[in-house]
């Protein structure tokens, strides 16, 4: 089944414990992303990676970092977490950010950082 | 990246259609038309999309309008589990979906 697999689905972490989430897609897509969702603020970008070894910030990227080693994956990486960043974290993949192709998204991971 | 506007609600019983509208007027050439929908708890799911002639898949349909500033996504038969958030979204160039509010689409028995 073509599916974006997102792991942990939920996590309670401390302030400034580093963690990973991570985002393996299995439908050779050249192109990943993560979103974070929170009231009121909606979907907001904060990573993208147009291929291997290519990616960028998105609207909110202060505070995470990416990596994008291998095609299927795409993790994000939160090295100081903050209290702030208390979300619900989406990844996404597609063959293109151009026109017709749509985007898969993952189940969600639910952060809490106390 | 082009706006679209969506009424914020709207209230369908079950087994009627459900048509949602969306207004895109910045709208340009390139723009394809994407809805995808979030149930409750769930990631964002893919609907349908089109570019200027009318769509049909197994979910849904997506009338678009001839100038291109408008579309409606029909849900022909309303059920409990098409509840959900539906956005309407623009897809140009740009690197990523902007998702706007949507509309919450509440089914009722």
């Amino acid at each position: 089944e073509a599916q974006v697999t997102q792991n942990p689905r939920y996590l309670i972490t401390v302030t400034g414990k580093k963690l990973t989430v991570t985002c393996s897609q299995n439908m050779n897509h050249e192109y990943m992303s993560w979103y974070r969702q929170d009231p009121g603020l909606g979907l907001r970008q904060i990573y993208y990676s147009m291929n291997v070894e290519v990616t960028d910030k998105g609207d909110v990227p202060e505070g995470y970092k990416v990596s994008r080693k291998e095609k299927r994956n795409f993790p994000l990486i939160l090295e100081s977490p903050s209290p702030n960043q208390t979300s619900l974290y989406f990844c996404a993949s597609s063959l293109s950010t151009r026109g017709p192709y749509g985007y898969t998204f993952g189940s969600g991971t639910r952060l809490t950082v106390v | 990246d082009a706006k679209t506007t969506q009424p914020n609600s709207m209230e369908s019983n079950e087994e009627e259609p459900v048509h949602l509208p969306c207004n895109h007027s910045t709208i340009s050439g390139t723009d394809y038309i994407h809805w995808y929908r979030q149930l409750p708890s769930q990631g964002p799911e893919y609907v349908i999309h089109g570019l200027t002639s009318n769509v049909n898949n197994r979910m849904a349909s997506l009338a678009i309008a001839e100038d291109r500033k408008s579309s409606t996504l029909i849900l022909h038969r309303a059920t409990l589990r098409d509840a959900a958030v539906y956005y309407c979204i623009l897809t140009g160039t740009a690197s990523k979906l902007t998702f706007g509010t949507g509309t919450r689409l509440q089914v009722t028995l």
